[in-house]
């Protein structure tokens, strides 16, 4: 079974700081998804990367998928409160589905 | 935007207890899936769907659950002796394709709370 870890558990910081979030494995993956989850809605898909080594940018965030394509990270700058959520990461490998991790729950006060 | 409609919202019923919980994935969609998130838990796949049949399930998905897709619109999760330990978050997510660049379309969910 593939396992995904996700660090920080929790973080809580001010509007206008910059975070990042990391979410590792020990698997290789053929393909990662970020996702954000609000209370009591379903997971909403930020991005998906595919190739070792990718960046992607979405406005304020910033997603990297490792050259191993074993970790990714998320950053965000100029962190706002509508950031507040749960960042979950989710892995496949060639078109098994996906595995998701325990989630960053991030929290960024005004 | 298109959206994946699950029904009900919240669902409160006894131990031992059947319950079906309803999902309406978005039209041009094609695999589906089930998913569930116990309280403060990460998400867990529980079963896909493809061409009128499972194509993959999990540990959790045992004889007491069963999906169907019965009329070619509605997708559906059946629990047919529900225990305290099923209450959690329900799922329902649907793709357009399978392949990596396809992500998933998540319903709001269901809350199934099991007394």
């Amino acid at each position: 079974t593939q396992l995904l870890e996700q660090s920080p558990q929790f973080l809580s910081i001010q509007e206008g700081e910059n975070l990042t979030v990391y979410c590792n494995s020990s698997s290789v993956f053929s393909s990662l998804q970020w996702y954000r989850q609000e209370p009591g809605e379903g997971p909403v898909l930020l991005v998906t990367v595919v190739t070792g080594g990718e960046v992607k940018k979405l406005k304020r965030l910033t997603f990297q998928f490792g050259d191993a394509r074993k970790d990714s990270s998320l950053h965000i700058t100029a962190a706002q409160p509508g950031d507040t959520g749960l960042y979950l990461c989710a892995g496949s490998n060639y078109g098994q589905n996906f595995v998701f991790g325990p989630g960053t729950r991030l929290s960024v006060l005004p | 935007e298109p959206e994946v409609t699950q029904t009900p919202s919240h669902q409160v019923t006894q131990m031992g207890q059947e319950v079906i919980l309803r999902c309406v994935p978005i039209s041009n969609h094609l695999y589906f899936y089930w998913y569930r998130q116990i309280l403060g838990q990460k998400v867990e796949f529980l079963v896909s769907f493809y061409n009128n049949e499972i194509s993959e399930k999990s540990e959790i998905f045992d004889d007491q659950f069963s999906v169907e897709r019965p009329d070619g619109s509605n997708f559906t999760l059946k629990i047919r002796s529900t225990k305290l330990e099923d209450s959690a978050m329900y799922f329902c997510a649907s793709r357009e394709g399978s392949t990596a660049n396809y992500g998933y379309t998540f319903g709001s969910g269901t809350r199934l709370t099991v007394v």
